[in-house]
């Protein structure tokens, strides 16, 4: 079964800062990756994904993410944040080998960012 | 398009009860998924659907958990009896087959007391 690594738990930033945020997959197939943010009190919503083609995305907000398959990570990037991207981030991996194409989550990342 | 709908938000009952979470997918989807998110495990998958059918219930922690689909535009996740432990938000989600996005629903705050 595939898994998902989000190595850090939480972290805090002041505004403007950059920020990334770790994420690695176990799966040596084909995958498709997605960064999921969840603000507080809310759902989650679509950051930005992976599908095929460049391995460099670009997500909604300033957020982007790179595809390494040799390192089989997915990191998340911002170059500068804002108080209002305290949120929980979420990255997922899903499998392309059946027609379930179940999505395996990480445990999350908490950012706080600080005014 | 409304997005995938859960009810109730929040939900407070007392251990033993028997607990009903219901979700509405986003129209024409035919994939839903259930999760549990808390503080200790993250987000975990429970169970997920395809055309109404169970695809994969290895997530469900026990048999006092059980859910179904009984139509395209409806399902619940039932607890009973429920326990304290079960405590956590859980998430309904939905993607329609060919595009592999989930779509997640506002979730349902459960506390069990």
């Amino acid at each position: 079964a595939q898994s998902v690594s989000q190595h850090n738990h939480h972290v805090i930033l002041s505004e403007a800062a950059s920020l990334e945020l770790g994420c690695n997959y176990s799966y040596g197939g084909t995958v498709n990756l997605f960064w999921y943010v969840q603000y507080p009190g809310q759902h989650l919503q679509l950051l930005l994904k992976y599908f095929s083609g460049d391995p460099l995305v670009k997500g909604i907000k300033g957020f982007e993410a790179e595809f390494i398959k040799s390192k089989f990570s997915f990191n998340l990037r911002k170059p500068s944040v804002q108080w209002s991207d305290t949120a929980e981030y979420f990255c997922a991996v899903t499998a392309i080998y059946n027609t379930g194409n179940q999505f395996y989550f990480g445990t999350g990342t908490s950012l706080t960012v600080i005014p | 398009d409304a997005g995938v709908i859960q009810s109730p938000r929040h939900e407070v009952t007392e251990m033993g009860q028997e607990v009903t979470l219901r979700c509405k997918p986003i129209s024409g989807h035919d994939y839903l998924f259930w999760y549990r998110q808390t503080m200790m495990r993250g987000l975990e998958l429970l169970i997920y659907f395809n055309n109404n059918v169970p695809i994969d219930d290895s997530g469900m922690p026990e048999d006092r958990f059980s859910a179904k689909m009984p139509n395209a535009s409806f399902s619940t996740l039932k607890i009973q009896p429920s326990e304290p432990r079960d405590s956590a938000v859980y998430f309904c989600a939905s993607k329609l087959g060919h595009v592999n996005i989930q779509y997640f629903g506002a979730g349902t705050r459960l506390s069990v007391l």
